[in-house]
């Protein structure tokens, strides 16, 4: 069966430092993979999509990368803040080409001042 | 949360008692899902639904059912609630999949505790 992995370990930076942050998957080659930034107590919320062909995308201050051929994809946040600070989901298509995404177990960020 | 309401936020029911949880969307969006978020296994999906009367099984769907008899209401049933049932419970919703956005939109969570 399809499997993702994400650190468990909370990542611990400075501000203004880029935080990077991995997301690897096994068994299976999605046609997109997602990133979803969840605060304590409320849902995730929708940061950004990466299409199987695109290598990079990128939204403001955030960057995603998608290697295939590694079966990895990393999230970039460049100059940090405190108010980044969450945990961050990934999150692929289902290898039955159904209507379901899979998602990792999160990667939680802190942001030191 | 994108026009996502779940009912209650909180509950807490004791061994053997049914439970339903309500989700109710105004984005007229096709697909809705119940997701259970546990600490080390991350979300998890239990069912999902295309359409009014459409629903399917996700990956943990043991002692839970489903029903979608209208476009915005999703109801997540625990026939006899136990207590590996005590979980956050996370509605998603999202448009057409033939749509070039595939993402979901979550609601705030129902905290669930079964004593």
């Amino acid at each position: 069966s399809q499997k993702i992995e994400q650190n468990s370990e909370a990542l611990n930076i400075q501000e203004g430092k880029t935080a990077t942050l991995t997301c690897n998957y096994t068994n299976y080659s999605p046609a997109y993979l997602q990133w979803y930034r969840q605060d304590p107590g409320r849902g995730p919320v929708f940061l950004l999509l990466i299409r199987e062909n695109e290598k990079e995308k990128r939204k403001e201050r955030l960057k995603v990368t998608f290697d295939t051929t590694l079966k990895q994809s990393l999230f970039h946040i460049t100059a940090s803040q405190p108010a980044d600070s969450a945990t961050y989901l990934c999150a692929l298509d289902s290898m039955d080409s159904s209507y379901k995404l899979i998602f990792g177990s999160g990667t939680r960020l802190l942001v030191r001042p | 949360d994108a026009g996502i309401t779940q009912s209650p936020r909180h509950k807490v029911t004791e061994t053997g008692t049914p439970v339903t949880l309500r989700c109710h969307q105004t984005e007229n969006h096709r697909y809705m899902y119940w997701y259970r978020q546990d600490p080390g296994h991350g979300l998890r999906l239990i069912h999902y639904s295309y359409g009014v009367k459409d629903t399917d099984k996700g990956e943990v769907s043991d002692g839970y059912s489903v029903s979608r008899s209208k476009t915005e209401d999703f109801l997540l049933t625990l026939e006899s609630a136990t207590s590996s049932q005590t979980s956050v419970y996370f509605c998603a919703i999202s448009e057409d999949r033939e749509a070039t956005n595939e993402k979901l939109f979550f609601g705030s969570g129902t905290q669930l505790s079964v004593l």
